[in-house]
């Protein structure tokens, strides 16, 4: 059974904190890794796709890292603001595994207060 | 309309009704998905249907019964539902290509669902 874990399930900061956390997935059959931003009552939205061991995307304060060998990944939101609040799920695709399929962590719910 | 769209957003059921969720993509998508989220577990994947077939039923109840009529459009037909099925439901598409490639979804808001 593929795992994958997220840490910390939660986490409340001061708005200009910066703050990270991480996902864990299989390191065998690594094909791609997912990073998606959830609202409460909207829809999960995507924010990175990562497929290469070293790869780092940034979009705006949000940064991500990879780790394909050791499975793992570091979300980064730098200056955190309040409307940062939300769930940030990671989700794991594997070579060899069932057509499409993504297997999501619980996700990291980040409250940010003004 | 544009994205994934889903409804209704909300719905009360009894255990006997019988009841059905849609979900729309205005993205040209040709893979869609049903997931489903109960309370502090993750997302779990019900059904994924490429090019209007069934390519993945995760062993979910014969009470769920998906159908995809056309690449824009998939139901999720409900009936006998349980208390313990209450949960939201996720609407995704994605765009599969032979050559592979990540397969970023898309998702709807959901469908929060609950059995009396």
């Amino acid at each position: 059974i593929l795992n994958v874990e997220q840490s910390p399930q939660s986490l409340h900061v001061q708005e200009g904190d910066s703050t990270n956390f991480t996902c864990s997935f299989p390191s065998s059959n690594f094909y791609a890794l997912h990073w998606y931003r959830w609202e409460t009552a909207k829809s999960p939205e995507a924010l990175f796709v990562m497929t290469l061991n070293g790869d780092e995307k940034k979009k705006g304060r949000i940064s991500a890292t990879l780790n394909t060998k050791e499975g793992y990944s570091y979300l980064y939101i730098k200056g955190s603001q309040p409307e940062d609040s939300a769930t940030y799920l990671c989700a794991f695709r594997n070579y060899g595994g069932a057509t499409n399929k993504l297997i999501f962590g619980t996700g990291t719910l980040l409250a940010v207060q003004p | 309309e544009t994205g994934v769209t889903q409804t209704p957003r909300h719905l009360v059921m009894g255990m006997t009704n019988k009841k059905s969720l849609k979900c729309e993509q205005h993205l040209g998508h040709n893979a869609m998905y049903w997931y489903k989220q109960s309370a502090k577990k993750p997302l779990e994947l019900m059904f994924v249907y490429n090019f209007k077939e069934q390519t993945e039923n995760n062993s979910v109840p014969s009470r769920f019964s998906p159908e995809c009529p056309n690449s824009s459009h998939l139901f999720l037909h409900l009936h006998t539902l349980q208390p313990e099925d209450s949960a939201l439901y996720l609407c995704a598409s994605s765009q599969v290509t032979l050559a592979g490639g990540p397969n970023e979804q898309f998702f709807g808001p959901g469908t929060r669902l609950t059995v009396l």
